[in-house]
């Protein structure tokens, strides 16, 4: 079984420019998941889909970041304009459902803005 | 709002050694807890899950343990190996059982040959 898939792995930005990821869930995982992860600190929820749905963006800065779920599969995140603060690793995770108890993540983009 | 702490924040053992590490939640309403295993550049591994009716899980030499009352859990590695070294991460599932996890800051081991 092919796992979560992430695009690209690194990216280098200059502040104020725009960059996007990309996501590929396991097939047929309904759940999505975009977490943020900061050197040295534990990943935060960023943004959570069921299907193509938003169950929780609480903790999403929606003055600058963006994500949708295409037909309920794959999903895009988005940081327009970036700040020095958003270099981190971008984790998207996937499960079955919702209720589902075990979630499997990718590899994570690597972000630096300078 | 559920805080998940970490101690301690880094760890180095010589190999061989038998080792505990913590976990503390502030939220003793969880659906389940997890650790995760992170090696440097790469995702996360799920390791073990234990759901909030049960006491422990095993794998290998891995035991985790979950003491809801007192919002804590252990995570015990026997006889490390310097292929255990890695960031370890706790994670508590809400009530609600959403899917949402909550994570510590994990502790980074480092088993010496």
């Amino acid at each position: 079984e092919a796992g979560v898939a992430q695009s690209p792995r690194y990216k280098i930005i200059e502040k104020r420019q725009s960059v996007a990821f990309w996501c590929n869930p396991i097939s047929g995982h309904a759940t999505l998941y975009w977490y943020q992860q900061i050197l040295g600190q534990g990943p935060k929820l960023l943004i959570q889909f069921q299907n193509n749905g938003v169950v929780d963006d609480s903790q999403l800065p929606k003055d600058r970041f963006s994500a949708e779920r295409l037909k309920g599969v794959d999903s895009t995140l988005k940081i327009q304009p970036a700040k020095l603060e958003d270099s981190a690793v971008y984790l998207c995770a996937s499960s079955p459902d919702r209720g589902y108890t075990e979630a499997f993540f990718g590899q994570g983009t690597r972000l630096t803005v300078v | 709002k559920q805080e998940v702490t970490q101690i301690p924040a880094a760890l180095s053992v010589p190999e061989g050694e038998n080792l505990v590490l913590n976990c503390s939640f502030t939220d003793s309403a969880i659906y389940n807890l997890q650790w995760f295993r992170q090696d440097p550049g790469k995702g996360l591994t799920s390791l073990l899950l234990i759901q909030s009716s049960q006491r422990e899980q095993t794998s290998g030499r891995l035991n985790a343990s979950l003491d809801k009352s007192s919002g804590r859990s252990t995570l015990y590695i026997a006889a490390s190996q310097p292929g255990d070294s890695a960031t370890y991460l706790c994670a508590v599932g809400g009530s609600g059982n959403t899917g949402k996890l909550i994570f510590g800051q994990g502790t980074t081991l480092q088993v010496k040959p």
